[in-house]
């Protein structure tokens, strides 16, 4: 069965240190790979997506992730954090041909100190 | 151009009383798909629809929920006769298309349900 596993469920990190979010999924079929962030209180935002093409993918506020087939991962990274990264992060899959509906993780918690 | 709307925003019910949550797609969006987060969980699949039909079902539970989205209006997730478990965040996304840049969701700020 289709599943997504973050391996860290927080994160904590001062501000400007690069930072990396893991993912890994399982699926024994083509995929589509996203991230979103969650800031308290907030719904879903969508950070970035694979959904064909180049495996580092960019995405907005400086993130960015690869998608890597061989090691079913699509690890998330920034290279210097601000404070107003802090938030929850969530990985998604979605499997090629389905109904579109996401499979996500369990969620990494970026906490960003001064 | 609005982004998916839900409300209320927090509902708080009682045990055993009926709770609804609507959810407006994004302007030209005609799927609709309710995702619940419990505390400290990722977001569960419940529901897939599209105007009038509901395509995939097989996240919601089978007794007490239900969900529909009719011709005119929002969609609607019904829960019945509600118990304490059924407190969490219920979001709603929407996307545009199916087929490879419809696995895109758009997702609203959820309703925090509280079942007393």
């Amino acid at each position: 069965a289709q599943s997504v596993t973050q391996l860290d469920s927080q994160v904590p990190v001062f501000e400007e240190a690069p930072v990396e979010l893991r993912c890994n999924y399982s699926s024994s079929v083509s995929v589509y790979l996203f991230w979103y962030v969650q800031y308290p209180n907030q719904g879903l935002q969508l950070l970035l997506k694979y959904l064909s093409g180049s495996t580092l993918v960019k995405g907005i506020n400086g993130f960015e992730a690869e998608f890597n087939k061989s090691q079913t991962s699509f690890h998330l990274r920034k290279p210097s954090v601000h404070i107003s990264d802090t938030a929850e992060y969530f990985c998604a899959v979605s499997e090629g041909g389905s109904q579109g509906n996401l499979i996500f993780g369990k969620g990494t918690k970026l906490s960003v100190k001064p | 151009n609005a982004g998916v709307m839900q409300n209320p925003r927090h509902l708080v019910r009682r045990r055993g009383q009926e709770a609804r949550l609507r959810c407006s797609p994004m302007k030209g969006h005609s799927h609709v798909y309710w995702y619940r987060q419990l505390p400290e969980e990722g977001l569960k699949f419940m529901v897939y629809l599209q105007k009038e039909n509901i395509i995939d079902e097989s996240g919601m539970p089978k007794e007490r929920f239900s969900a529909e989205f009719p011709k005119e209006g929002p969609s609607i997730l019904r829960i019945q006769q509600v118990v304490r478990g059924d407190s969490a965040a219920y979001f709603c996304a929407s996307s545009l298309l199916l087929g490879r840049t419809g696995h895109e969701q758009y997702f609203g700020p959820g309703t925090r349900l509280t079942v007393t």
